[in-house]
């Protein structure tokens, strides 16, 4: 399974995007890019999903690189309410496909 | 719809005892999977099943066992506990666990258990 990175953690202000990136260098031609979100002692949310190019939900974007040895999640302009942990997830299209969540990113938004 | 149940939402045991936390998932949902959350070590998959069947194994010793039922709903059980297995513990559906594209995992709100 590919191993991701991204930074530990992020701290922006209320109105602003932002940008977290996710390496997975080692990438397999199946696997999908999958972000979710996790509030404390909730657990996490799936934002958005993508194979290449950029996908767009209605709350966020993901952008990959051609190479997809990287991706982005972008939110646009956050609140104090998208404070949480981000988790990229890189797995495969098979059955019964466990989800390997690394360490996240933290978020938090400053009003 | 109604989301992923789980229950009980919180659990206190001793060391040496044993539990068993259950899992509803959303209607229609055939695949389950569970997972341990600790600060030390993160969101790890403990297993998955579809159809009453184990499907896919995390690497949890053996004390870690599950089952489904014909309904979906799942139980996952913890024998002889140990201090390290205080943990929030999460249960994912996802419609069929299968697919061209990787289906969606819902989770639920999590079971806190806590070892003395």
């Amino acid at each position: 399974l590919a191993k991701t990175t991204q930074p530990i953690s992020m701290d922006s202000y209320e109105g602003q995007e932002v940008n977290i990136t996710c390496s997975h260098n080692n990438i397999a031609t199946n696997d999908y890019i999958t972000w979710y979100q996790q509030f404390p002692s909730q657990g996490p949310r799936f934002i958005i999903q993508g194979y290449k190019t950029k996908v767009t939900n209605e709350v966020a974007s993901l952008f990959i690189p051609a190479d997809r040895k990287s991706s982005t999640l972008s939110l646009p302009r956050v609140s104090l309410s998208d404070t949480a942990v981000y988790y990229c997830l890189v797995a495969p299209n098979q059955a019964g496909t466990a989800l390997i969540f690394g360490k996240g990113t933290t978020l938090s938004v400053s009003s | 719809k109604a989301g992923v149940t789980q229950t009980p939402r919180y659990l206190i045991k001793t060391r040496g005892q044993q539990v068993t936390l259950s899992c509803s998932p959303i209607s229609g949902h055939r695949s389950v999977s569970w997972y341990q959350q600790t600060p030390g070590q993160g969101l790890q998959f403990l297993f998955e099943y579809f159809s009453e069947t184990q499907r896919n194994k995390g690497n949890f010793p053996g004390r870690f066992s599950g089952r489904q039922f014909s309904n979906s709903r799942s139980e996952m059980n913890v024998s002889t506990l140990e201090l390290g297995d205080s943990a929030l513990y999460l249960c994912a559906s996802s419609p069929m666990g299968q697919g061209s594209q990787l289906e969606t995992q819902y989770f639920g709100p999590g079971t806190r258990l806590l070892v003395l």
